[in-house]
């Protein structure tokens, strides 16, 4: 695609459900990225694939929160047992290559009530 | 631990003003600082300074960056209600997974 593409948009889930969010990265592009960010915040790093391979995941808070890449181009993060501090706009975001800027999607707002 | 300060946290000007926000870094083996514009979700693109690029232009936006103080400012001209946005300043370092490490951003106002 032409973009970055995550679904859904916004996501409203009770305390404890599981969800998954799913990010397209652009076509050719290796790298990929997931961030969150938390209102008045700037987007803080989660995990970083290098092809199907989950290459730095020191950013994931705990291990409710995992995410895979198995043919090396969409992604999908997953978050266990849910809670309201899960809450946030989750962004992914690819990269042509080394040293080339990142492109960011529209993000996912997840809301935990 | 990488650290990036943006000044001010938020702005309000009117249209046709000039603006210059500002970004200092702490970062090992520094790489590049890019700024982003974010309005509503998506971050948008807007410059990446690297040792090989110091000075960056683009229409009413320029940024530099000076690595021997460890700062970058973007400075918009002419400013247009299309500008309110969030700027984020970001800075990668080299090697390893070339993540970004973001600032809290300055949030812009534009008034007519």
């Amino acid at each position: 695609g032409a973009g970055v593409s995550q679904t859904p948009s916004n996501k409203v889930t009770e305390k404890g459900k599981y969800v998954e969010l799913r990010c397209d990265p652009i076509s050719g592009h290796t790298a990929l990225y997931w961030y969150r960010q938390s209102l008045g915040q700037g987007p803080e790093f989660l995990i970083y694939f290098q092809g199907t391979g989950a290459a730095d995941d020191s950013g994931l808070p705990n291990d409710r929160f995992f995410a895979v890449r198995p043919e090396g181009s969409v992604s999908t993060l997953k978050i266990q047992r849910t809670e309201r501090g899960d809450s946030a706009v989750y962004l992914c975001a690819s990269k042509r290559g080394l040293n080339t800027e990142a492109f960011f999607g529209q993000g996912t707002r997840l809301t935990v009530v | 631990e990488d650290k990036v300060v943006q000044s001010p946290l938020s702005l309000v000007v009117h249209e046709g003003d000039t603006v210059t926000l500002n970004c200092s870094y702490e970062v090992t083996n520094f790489r590049s600082l890019l700024w982003y514009k974010q309005e509503k979700k998506a971050p948008t693109f807007l410059f990446m300074l690297t040792s090989s690029g110091i000075e960056k232009k683009s229409g009413r936006l320029s940024s530099i960056l000076d690595k021997k103080e460890l700062f970058s400012i973007l400075n918009i001209t002419a400013t247009q209600t299309g500008d309110s946005a969030v700027y984020l300043c970001a800075v990668e370092r080299q090697g390893g997974s070339e993540k970004l490490v973001f600032g809290k951003g300055t949030k812009l106002t534009v008034n007519p």
